[in-house]
């Protein structure tokens, strides 16, 4: 099973319509992260959370809000759905505090068109 | 501003061929570099890292990685590629006073010819 779990894997959906992507971790980490992946741009941070009660944005937040439920969920949601959300969406995870070395662990990524 | 740059965005060598993919960043401070490969239908997975330790890093599958700060650079170099090297990399930067953030370069998309 994989370590980070990100569901749903594929989704289409119209413009204005609410959508929550899920991330799920069983590597106990402290840190969570959700990146969008768009060609040519590369992945940009949306929203980061070292612990459940610390929620910070991103470069590019506007548009999506989070939830942190637990240590091991992240949860990232699209109020009103636009066509330029269109995107590849990564969770990812880290060791919090001196464990950090720069190594995020990454789902396998939720493909999201908006229509 | 802090930024990291890769040029080219689509590489493309023979099987056997020397693999070299650039990544410069803009820093006064040597930051904390990284290569993460991303293979087809999957998320990324870290190649190989720099933390002021060693210049030269090694990482999986023969890839290597120097790092010059005269040049700000960390290129990224196989000696003799192979199909199964296919795939996106990206340079990553944990810049000093950036909070435990990286920053993604754009990619390059790495093509192996027969």
């Amino acid at each position: 099973d994989a370590d980070v779990t990100q569901t749903p894997r594929n989704r289409i959906t119209k413009t204005g319509k609410r959508i929550m992507l899920e991330c799920s971790q069983t590597k106990g980490h402290d840190r969570m992260y959700w990146y969008r992946q768009d060609p040519g741009l590369g992945l940009r941070l949306i929203y980061y959370s070292f612990d459940v009660k610390d929620i910070n944005k991103g470069e590019i937040s506007d548009g999506y809000s989070v939830s942190r439920q637990a240590q091991a969920k992240f949860s990232l949601s699209l109020e009103s759905a636009i066509p330029n959300q269109t995107a590849l969406y990564f969770c990812a995870t880290s060791r919090g505090g001196q464990g950090f070395t720069g190594e995020l662990f990454f789902g396998e990524g939720s493909r999201l068109t908006v229509l | 501003a802090q930024s990291v740059t890769q040029l080219g965005s689509h590489v493309s060598v023979s099987e056997g061929a020397l693999v070299l993919l650039r990544c410069n960043y803009s820093s006064s401070v040597p930051p904390y570099l990284f290569w993460y490969v991303q293979y087809p239908n999957q998320g990324l997975q870290l190649l190989l890292k720099y933390t002021s330790a060693a210049t030269l890093v090694k990482g999986i599958n023969g890839f290597e990685a120097e790092f010059k700060k005269s040049e700000t650079s960390f290129h990224l170099t196989k000696p003799s590629a192979h199909m199964s090297d296919a795939a996106e990399y990206f340079c990553a930067v944990r810049f000093t006073g950036g909070g435990n953030k990286l920053t993604f370069g754009t990619g390059t998309q790495l093509k192996v010819e027969l």
